[in-house]
């Protein structure tokens, strides 16, 4: 079964930094656009970076622009999530998802992880 | 504030028809990317429920549907039954932000 598990996240205090991991099982992740996506408390979904298949393409949403970073280590078959400079409001639930492709089509987000927690507090 | 705006909520009785509309604008849906829903139940991670505006994974029952017209995308779920109640989110692309946007979600009560 395709899968996606996170792991890496806990309590920082704010300034601190944390690595989110993304391992996939039964498939490749240089064949996918993969996403970082967080759940703050109670909120909705935000959208929060990409990675092209190639990993030529990286994208981030405004908030964390300059101190996130997304990565693959391929030969791992693993997504990462660096995060630097914690501010309380990145509380939240991280899932790592992975974007569809039915032939020359890239579509929604078809595979989700469980989440891992990321709590920034003193 | 979501670049997508859909209500807060909806809520039906078991068999009943309801809608969530997704609302954008031209620099997102109404320049022609596509649409996605997600449906998320309590304390799970979200699911694709409809991609590419219409169309639904295998095992996805066809009492989902999605249109798109213009800047705005809806999601009708017909013959409402009790496990629907969750919440949906849509998502699109953002051509001004440069990555995907999510509506702020719907809660759907049965």
């Amino acid at each position: 079964e395709v899968q996606l598990l996170e792991s890496g996240g806990g309590l920082v205090q704010p300034g601190g930094s944390l690595r989110l991991s993304c391992a996939a099982s039964r498939f490749t992740l240089s064949s996918y656009d993969m996403s970082w996506v967080r759940q703050a408390p109670g909120k909705g979904l935000e959208w929060v970076s990409s990675i092209s298949g190639s990993g030529g393409d990286t994208n981030y949403t405004d908030s964390v622009k300059g101190r996130f970073a997304i990565s693959r280590d391929i030969s791992k078959n693993t997504l990462f999530l660096q995060m630097n400079r914690l501010r309380a409001d990145d509380t939240a639930i991280y899932y790592c998802a992975r974007r569809q492709v039915i032939g020359a089509y890239a579509g929604g987000m078809d595979v989700w992880g469980l989440g891992t927690t990321v709590t920034v507090s003193s | 504030q979501s670049v997508l705006t859909q209500p807060p909520s909806v809520s039906g009785v078991p068999g009943q028809r309801v809608t969530i509309s997704c609302t954008g604008s031209s620099s997102n849906i109404g320049a022609g990317y596509d649409v996605h829903w997600y449906q998320q139940l309590p304390g799970t991670a979200p699911k694709l429920l409809i991609y590419g505006n219409t169309d639904r994974p295998s095992g996805v029952p066809d009492r989902f549907y999605g249109s798109k017209s213009g800047s705005s995308a809806s999601l009708a779920i017909t013959g409402l039954q009790a496990e629907d109640e969750a919440d949906y989110y849509c998502q699109s692309y953002d051509s001004s932000l440069g990555g995907y946007v999510f509506g702020a979600g719907t809660e759907v009560t049965v």
